[in-house]
């Protein structure tokens, strides 16, 4: 069965800083790849996701993620962070859409002003 | 507008009193799914459908019940709540759960069993 490591569980930055969230998968084949986010007190929403294609995919709100098969990550990147951006964060991950979708325990990123 | 209505958006309750939280998607949507969200443990999957009358256990199951009569209905049922499920219950939805499609979410439901 598919699983999904977020490395850091809460990561605090700067307002303006560069972030990196990372995720890892366990080995697949061919895997479907997901960022969501988590504002406070509301659901989930998509931020970006893989399928197939470029490695490099471009989200909402300034993030974006690479695709690496051979480290099998999924790492979420952001070049300057807003205060908005304090959330938390979950990668997920499906085998191809042959499986649900597999969330990790998810990082809490907090920008400090 | 397109979403997806979680009812209630809180519900204390007490040990033994079923409960069912509600669960509607106005988008058509085949698959919709139920997960809970604990501290340090993420989103985890109670209940998955692919569409009507076709329901999978997802990774916790163990003490809730759920029902697709209609598409755009996918109730959640405890019938013995315990404290152990006091959490944070969101549904989801999608045009199809298996082809990378994109989840769209309620706005939780926090659920205390006293």
């Amino acid at each position: 069965a598919q699983s999904v490591t977020q490395l850091d569980s809460q990561v605090p930055v700067f307002e303006e800083a560069p972030v990196e969230l990372r995720c890892n998968y366990s080995s697949s084949v061919s895997v479907y790849l997901f960022w969501y986010v988590q504002y406070p007190n509301q659901g989930l929403q998509l931020l970006l996701k893989y399928l197939s294609g470029s490695t490099l995919v471009k989200g909402i709100n300034g993030f974006e993620a690479e695709f690496n098969k051979s480290q099998t990550s999924f790492h979420l990147r952001k070049p300057s962070v807003h205060i908005s951006d304090t959330a938390e964060y979950f990668c997920a991950v499906s085998d191809s859409g042959n499986t649900p979708l597999v969330f990790g325990k998810g990082t809490r990123l907090s920008v400090i002003a | 507008e397109a979403q997806v209505t979680q009812n209630p958006r809180y519900l204390i309750t007490v040990t033994g009193k079923k409960l069912t939280v509600t669960c509607s998607q106005n988008m058509n949507h085949e698959y919709m799914s139920w997960y809970r969200q604990d501290p340090g443990l993420g989103l985890r999957q109670i209940y998955y459908s692919m569409n009507v009358e076709v329901t999978d256990k997802g990774d916790v199951p163990e003490g809730y019940k759920v029902s697709r009569k209609e598409k755009r209905n996918f109730p959640l049922i405890l019938e013995s709540p315990s404290p152990n499920q006091t959490s944070l219950y969101f549904c989801a939805s999608s045009l199809s759960g298996l082809s990378g499609g994109k989840l769209f979410f309620g706005s939780g439901t926090q659920l205390s069993v006293l």
